[in-house]
Protein backbone atom coordinates (compact mmCIF):
# COMPACT_ATOMS: atom_id res chain seq x y z
CA UNK A 1 0.00 0.00 0.00
CA UNK A 2 1.38 3.66 -0.25
CA UNK A 3 1.63 5.41 2.39
CA UNK A 4 3.34 8.61 3.27
CA UNK A 5 3.97 9.42 7.28
CA UNK A 6 4.96 12.62 8.78
CA UNK A 7 5.46 12.34 12.65
CA UNK A 8 5.59 15.95 13.54
CA UNK A 9 1.87 17.65 13.80
CA UNK A 10 3.62 20.78 15.07
CA UNK A 11 7.34 21.65 14.57
CA UNK A 12 8.53 24.96 16.44
CA UNK A 13 11.66 26.55 15.81
CA UNK A 14 13.45 29.76 16.27
CA UNK A 15 14.49 32.25 13.78
CA UNK A 16 18.10 31.32 12.44
CA UNK A 17 17.79 27.90 14.32
CA UNK A 18 18.07 24.55 11.31
CA UNK A 19 14.60 22.90 10.13
CA UNK A 20 14.16 19.10 9.36
CA UNK A 21 10.62 18.25 8.63
CA UNK A 22 10.46 14.78 8.57
CA UNK A 23 8.60 12.50 5.57
CA UNK A 24 8.36 8.59 5.56
CA UNK A 25 6.83 6.61 2.60
CA UNK A 26 5.78 3.27 1.98
CA UNK A 27 6.06 2.15 -1.99
CA UNK A 28 7.42 -0.64 -3.03
CA UNK A 29 8.42 0.45 -6.97
CA UNK A 30 10.14 3.92 -7.87
CA UNK A 31 8.12 6.91 -6.62
CA UNK A 32 8.20 10.38 -7.30
CA UNK A 33 7.75 12.48 -4.03
CA UNK A 34 6.89 16.38 -3.49
CA UNK A 35 6.92 18.79 -1.06
CA UNK A 36 3.61 21.18 -0.77
CA UNK A 37 3.43 24.62 1.51
CA UNK A 38 0.38 26.28 2.93
CA UNK A 39 0.71 29.65 4.22
CA UNK A 40 -1.26 31.24 6.25
CA UNK A 41 -4.56 32.33 3.92
CA UNK A 42 -2.84 31.09 0.91
CA UNK A 43 -3.88 28.42 -1.59
CA UNK A 44 -1.31 25.35 -1.66
CA UNK A 45 1.29 25.45 -4.04
CA UNK A 46 4.37 23.26 -4.80
CA UNK A 47 7.35 23.51 -2.63
CA UNK A 48 9.62 21.49 -4.66
CA UNK A 49 10.30 17.88 -6.20
CA UNK A 50 12.95 15.25 -5.59
CA UNK A 51 12.98 15.07 -9.21
CA UNK A 52 14.24 18.17 -9.95
CA UNK A 53 16.87 18.29 -7.10
CA UNK A 54 16.08 22.18 -6.72
CA UNK A 55 17.06 24.07 -3.60
CA UNK A 56 13.29 26.63 -3.44
CA UNK A 57 13.65 29.49 -0.76
CA UNK A 58 16.60 27.42 0.89
CA UNK A 59 14.74 24.55 1.62
CA UNK A 60 15.86 20.84 0.24
CA UNK A 61 15.20 17.50 0.39
CA UNK A 62 16.81 14.14 -0.47
CA UNK A 63 15.17 11.16 -1.22
CA UNK A 64 16.71 8.37 0.57
CA UNK A 65 15.68 5.26 -0.61
CA UNK A 66 17.30 2.95 1.80
CA UNK A 67 15.23 4.96 4.82
CA UNK A 68 12.24 5.31 2.43
CA UNK A 69 12.35 8.86 3.55
CA UNK A 70 12.11 12.43 2.14
CA UNK A 71 12.93 14.61 4.76
CA UNK A 72 12.51 18.84 4.04
CA UNK A 73 15.60 20.87 5.17
CA UNK A 74 16.72 24.14 5.94
CA UNK A 75 19.82 25.35 7.71
CA UNK A 76 18.31 28.76 8.68
CA UNK A 77 14.78 29.14 9.43
CA UNK A 78 13.27 32.37 8.99
CA UNK A 79 9.89 33.90 10.32
CA UNK A 80 8.19 34.14 6.81
CA UNK A 81 8.86 30.29 6.72
CA UNK A 82 5.81 29.41 9.09
CA UNK A 83 3.35 27.67 7.41
CA UNK A 84 1.75 24.01 6.64
CA UNK A 85 4.04 21.69 4.88
CA UNK A 86 2.62 18.56 3.61
CA UNK A 87 4.63 15.79 2.09
CA UNK A 88 3.58 13.90 -0.70
CA UNK A 89 3.86 10.44 -3.24
CA UNK A 90 3.16 9.67 -6.57
CA UNK A 91 3.14 5.89 -7.43
CA UNK A 92 2.33 4.47 -10.38
CA UNK A 93 -1.05 6.41 -10.94
CA UNK A 94 -2.26 9.89 -11.39
CA UNK A 95 -2.59 10.50 -8.12
CA UNK A 96 -1.09 11.78 -4.96
CA UNK A 97 -1.31 10.54 -1.58
CA UNK A 98 -0.21 13.32 0.83
CA UNK A 99 0.81 12.93 4.29
CA UNK A 100 -0.94 14.42 7.44
CA UNK A 101 0.90 17.42 7.28
CA UNK A 102 3.24 19.38 9.53
CA UNK A 103 2.52 22.82 10.89
CA UNK A 104 6.09 24.99 11.27
CA UNK A 105 6.38 27.85 13.40
CA UNK A 106 9.26 29.61 13.37
CA UNK A 107 9.28 32.38 16.47
CA UNK A 108 11.40 35.26 16.28
CA UNK B 1 -2.30 34.55 -12.73
CA UNK B 2 -4.98 32.33 -11.11
CA UNK B 3 -5.06 28.78 -13.06
CA UNK B 4 -7.47 26.95 -11.29
CA UNK B 5 -10.83 28.44 -9.89
CA UNK B 6 -13.52 27.36 -7.16
CA UNK B 7 -16.35 29.32 -7.86
CA UNK B 8 -17.11 29.59 -3.67
CA UNK B 9 -14.74 30.73 -1.13
CA UNK B 10 -17.56 30.10 2.11
CA UNK B 11 -20.78 27.90 1.68
CA UNK B 12 -23.47 27.00 4.66
CA UNK B 13 -25.80 24.37 3.63
CA UNK B 14 -28.41 22.44 5.46
CA UNK B 15 -28.55 18.69 6.38
CA UNK B 16 -29.80 17.16 3.49
CA UNK B 17 -29.41 19.37 0.93
CA UNK B 18 -27.80 18.62 -2.83
CA UNK B 19 -24.67 20.47 -3.05
CA UNK B 20 -22.53 21.40 -5.81
CA UNK B 21 -18.82 22.43 -5.88
CA UNK B 22 -17.10 24.07 -8.79
CA UNK B 23 -13.72 24.34 -10.07
CA UNK B 24 -12.28 25.33 -13.77
CA UNK B 25 -8.84 25.40 -14.56
CA UNK B 26 -7.12 27.05 -17.39
CA UNK B 27 -4.28 25.10 -18.08
CA UNK B 28 -5.98 22.43 -20.08
CA UNK B 29 -4.63 19.60 -17.91
CA UNK B 30 -6.15 16.37 -18.43
CA UNK B 31 -5.87 15.51 -14.89
CA UNK B 32 -8.73 17.15 -12.16
CA UNK B 33 -9.10 15.84 -8.63
CA UNK B 34 -10.75 16.70 -5.75
CA UNK B 35 -10.14 16.31 -1.71
CA UNK B 36 -11.04 17.30 1.26
CA UNK B 37 -8.73 18.97 4.27
CA UNK B 38 -8.88 18.29 7.58
CA UNK B 39 -6.94 18.87 10.45
CA UNK B 40 -4.85 16.15 11.53
CA UNK B 41 -5.95 14.14 8.50
CA UNK B 42 -4.26 15.81 5.65
CA UNK B 43 -5.20 15.71 2.19
CA UNK B 44 -7.77 13.07 1.44
CA UNK B 45 -8.66 11.76 -2.32
CA UNK B 46 -12.76 11.92 -2.84
CA UNK B 47 -12.33 11.43 -6.74
CA UNK B 48 -10.08 12.23 -9.64
CA UNK B 49 -10.50 11.98 -13.37
CA UNK B 50 -7.83 12.10 -16.16
CA UNK B 51 -9.76 12.79 -19.02
CA UNK B 52 -13.50 14.28 -20.17
CA UNK B 53 -16.32 11.74 -18.93
CA UNK B 54 -13.88 9.66 -17.00
CA UNK B 55 -13.78 9.88 -13.41
CA UNK B 56 -12.35 7.30 -10.79
CA UNK B 57 -12.89 6.95 -6.89
CA UNK B 58 -10.00 8.04 -4.40
CA UNK B 59 -9.95 6.61 -0.76
CA UNK B 60 -13.22 8.50 0.34
CA UNK B 61 -16.01 8.41 -2.73
CA UNK B 62 -18.71 7.47 -0.07
CA UNK B 63 -21.46 10.46 0.18
CA UNK B 64 -19.96 12.39 -2.92
CA UNK B 65 -20.27 12.01 -7.02
CA UNK B 66 -18.45 13.91 -9.93
CA UNK B 67 -18.94 15.38 -12.83
CA UNK B 68 -16.89 16.26 -15.88
CA UNK B 69 -18.60 17.08 -19.08
CA UNK B 70 -15.75 19.62 -20.75
CA UNK B 71 -12.09 19.37 -20.16
CA UNK B 72 -11.81 22.63 -18.09
CA UNK B 73 -14.47 22.22 -15.30
CA UNK B 74 -14.48 19.28 -12.82
CA UNK B 75 -17.54 19.50 -10.32
CA UNK B 76 -17.60 17.78 -7.01
CA UNK B 77 -21.49 16.37 -5.95
CA UNK B 78 -22.81 16.09 -2.36
CA UNK B 79 -25.81 13.95 -3.14
CA UNK B 80 -27.44 14.67 0.56
CA UNK B 81 -25.22 16.83 3.02
CA UNK B 82 -24.13 15.96 6.34
CA UNK B 83 -22.45 17.57 9.55
CA UNK B 84 -19.81 14.89 8.44
CA UNK B 85 -18.88 16.12 5.33
CA UNK B 86 -17.84 19.97 6.75
CA UNK B 87 -14.53 20.21 5.85
CA UNK B 88 -12.28 22.50 3.58
CA UNK B 89 -12.55 21.20 -0.11
CA UNK B 90 -9.62 21.46 -2.83
CA UNK B 91 -10.08 21.16 -6.16
CA UNK B 92 -6.51 20.64 -8.35
CA UNK B 93 -5.43 19.80 -12.04
CA UNK B 94 -2.31 18.59 -13.04
CA UNK B 95 -0.75 16.88 -16.53
CA UNK B 96 -0.68 13.80 -17.14
CA UNK B 97 1.91 11.61 -14.88
CA UNK B 98 6.26 11.85 -16.11
CA UNK B 99 8.28 14.43 -15.55
CA UNK B 100 7.59 15.53 -12.02
CA UNK B 101 4.42 17.19 -12.46
CA UNK B 102 2.92 18.54 -9.81
CA UNK B 103 -0.52 19.67 -8.93
CA UNK B 104 -1.49 23.48 -9.46
CA UNK B 105 -4.47 23.63 -6.68
CA UNK B 106 -7.46 26.32 -5.69
CA UNK B 107 -7.96 28.36 -3.21
CA UNK B 108 -10.49 26.00 -1.32
CA UNK B 109 -13.95 25.66 -0.73
CA UNK B 110 -14.74 25.86 3.22
CA UNK B 111 -18.42 24.07 3.54
CA UNK B 112 -19.90 24.04 6.53
CA UNK B 113 -23.34 21.81 7.04
CA UNK B 114 -25.98 22.59 9.42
Amino acid sequence: AQRVTQPEKLLSVFKGAPVELKCNYSYSGSPELFWYVQYSRQRLQLLLRHISRESIKGFTADLNKGETSFHLKKPFAQEEDSAMYYCALRGSSYKLIFGSGTRLLVRP
Amino acid sequence: DVKVTQSSRYLVKRTGEKVFLECVQDMDHENMFWYRQDPGLGLRLIYFSYDVKMKEKGDIPEGYSVSREKKERFSLILESASTNQTSMYLCASSLPTGGGSGYTFGSGTRLTVV
